[in-house]
């Protein structure tokens, strides 16, 4: 199984400011034939189910705010909040889909600093 | 507006058996791939399974822990996806999301949206 491995596993940020959680795949989850990296991201308050953010490593699910990125490459992999707004305070999860089990990262959690 | 809605969570004894309900609106559920994703409490998310839409054969993958003991179906009538769970271990105890399985004509992919989970607690 291809483990997913994320840092920081807590991120205190200040409300406007910028945060990046961090995503390390064990083995390459490039798909051959799309060219496009395997990877999505999600996003969980308490309570509620995930929802996704992103897919393909740097599309936007529709409705996502746009202060929400993705980008990486090979083996690594990065989700920013350009200015962390109150709401965005969750659990992150990245996910692989490149092989069956899809398997996902730890988590993240995002609290305000 | 896609909707999902887990049901037949509950507390049951190691060894016992529960089957949970995932019921859609908004699309044809044999249309979909469709995953079955737990959440033990406190902790990360867990693939369960999955199973193909009727086109591409219905057919259905199991994660290590679970297979030989879940089993993934789809009633077409009621629009409703299933998880039949049988042999119950203690570690089974978790919130069991469903969800769509992949979009945009890609499948075996990322999942959204999810329906609000139920808890399943194995417990004597």
């Amino acid at each position: 199984d291809i483990v997913m491995t994320q840092s920081p596993d807590s991120l205190p940020v200040s409300l406007g400011e910028r945060a990046t959680i961090n995503c390390k795949s064990s083995q390459t989850i490039l798909h051959s034939s799309k060219r496009k990296n395997c990877l999505a991201w999600y996003q969980q308050k308490p309570g509620q189910p995930p929802k996704l953010l992103i897919y393909w490593v740097s599309t936007r699910e529709s409705g996502v705010a746009d202060r929400f990125s993705g980008s990486g490459s090979g083996t690594d992999f990065t989700l920013t909040i350009s200015s962390l707004q109150a709401e965005d305070v969750a659990v992150y999860y990245c996910q692989q889909y490149y092989s069956t089990p899809p398997t996902f990262g730890q988590g993240t959690k995002l609290e305000i600093k | 507006d896609v909707q999902l809605v887990e049901s037949g969570g509950g507390l049951v004894k190691p060894g016992g058996s529960l089957r949970l309900s995932c019921a859609a609106s908004g699309f044809i559920i044999t249309n979909a791939w469709m995953s079955w994703v737990r959440q033990a409490p406190g902790k990360g998310l867990e693939w369960v399974g999955r199973i193909k839409r009727k086109k591409d054969g219905g057919t259905t993958d199991y994660a290590a822990p679970v297979k030989g003991r879940f089993t993934i179906s789809m009633d077409e009538s009621r629009n409703t996806l299933y998880l039949q769970m049988r042999s119950l271990r203690i570690e089974d105890t978790a919130v069991y999301f469903c969800a769509i399985d992949g979009s945009s004509g890609f499948y075996e992919a990322w999942f959204g949206p999810w329906g609000q989970g139920t808890l399943v607690t194995v417990s004597s």
